[in-house]
């Protein structure tokens, strides 16, 4: 089945700063790669998603990248703000396949 | 959110108990799936359903029972089968469409075995 790697597990930046998590997958036939955060107490919530016919996908001050090849994808947030501090999660799902399988998950804190 | 409803929001349960959480959408989507979050862990997959009376097995599904009698409500049972039931258990549909793979969330429900 699918396993998705997810690092760091934890990221401090400055408020301003750009933060990158990058997350790797096993199955090539994988085709879905959403980003999901999680505030504390909370059930996640999908912030921008990318699909496999595209190599990059932005959505104001988050952008999501996806390499095929190294199948690897990464989420980019620039311009940090206190309130992006929270716990994101990757995952990835292939069409037809039963659920999403999701990374370990990063805490980001953003001190202002 | 947004049309789904996970209760009770906290739960306490002694061992040797069955509990069983309650998720209600009112978005008339057919797949419904029950995840379990661990500190630390992302989210694994303990049972799914993709269309009423019909339901499957996640990853850990072991320790855990569901039912799909309605096409709104999906709920999960933790049974005293299951050895380490304390986690933050999440409920979600799937959007419409034919071929999407959005996971919509509820909020929650976190169990504590006393």
């Amino acid at each position: 089945g699918e396993n998705v790697e997810q690092h760091p597990s934890t990221l401090s930046v400055q408020e301003g700063d750009s933060a990158v998590i990058k997350c790797t997958y096993s199955d090539s036939a994988s085709n879905y790669f959403p980003w999901y955060k999680q505030e504390l107490g909370k059930g996640p919530q999908l912030i921008i998603d990318i699909r496999s016919n595209v190599g990059e996908k932005k959505d104001q001050r988050i952008a999501v990248t996806l390499n095929k090849t190294a199948k690897h994808f990464s989420l980019h947030i620039t311009e940090t703000q206190p309130e992006d501090s929270a716990v994101y999660f990757c995952a990835a799902s292939r069409t037809g396949r039963r659920a999403l399988t999701f990374g370990s998950g990063t805490r980001l804190q953003v001190q202002p | 959110d947004g049309g789904i409803t996970q209760s009770p929001k906290y739960l306490f349960r002694k061992e040797g108990q069955n509990v069983t959480l309650s998720c209600e959408q009112n978005l008339n989507h057919d797949a419904m799936y029950w995840y379990r979050q661990d500190p630390g862990q992302g989210l694994r997959l303990i049972y799914y359903s993709q269309i009423v009376n019909d339901f499957q097995k996640g990853d850990i599904a072991e320790g855990y029972s569901v039912s799909r009698e309605k096409k709104e409500s999906f709920p999960l049972t933790v049974t005293s089968a299951q050895k380490n039931p304390t986690a933050f258990y999440l409920c979600a549909i799937r959007g419409a469409g034919v071929d999407t793979g959005e996971l919509f969330f509820g909020e929650g429900s976190r169990l504590t075995v006393l």
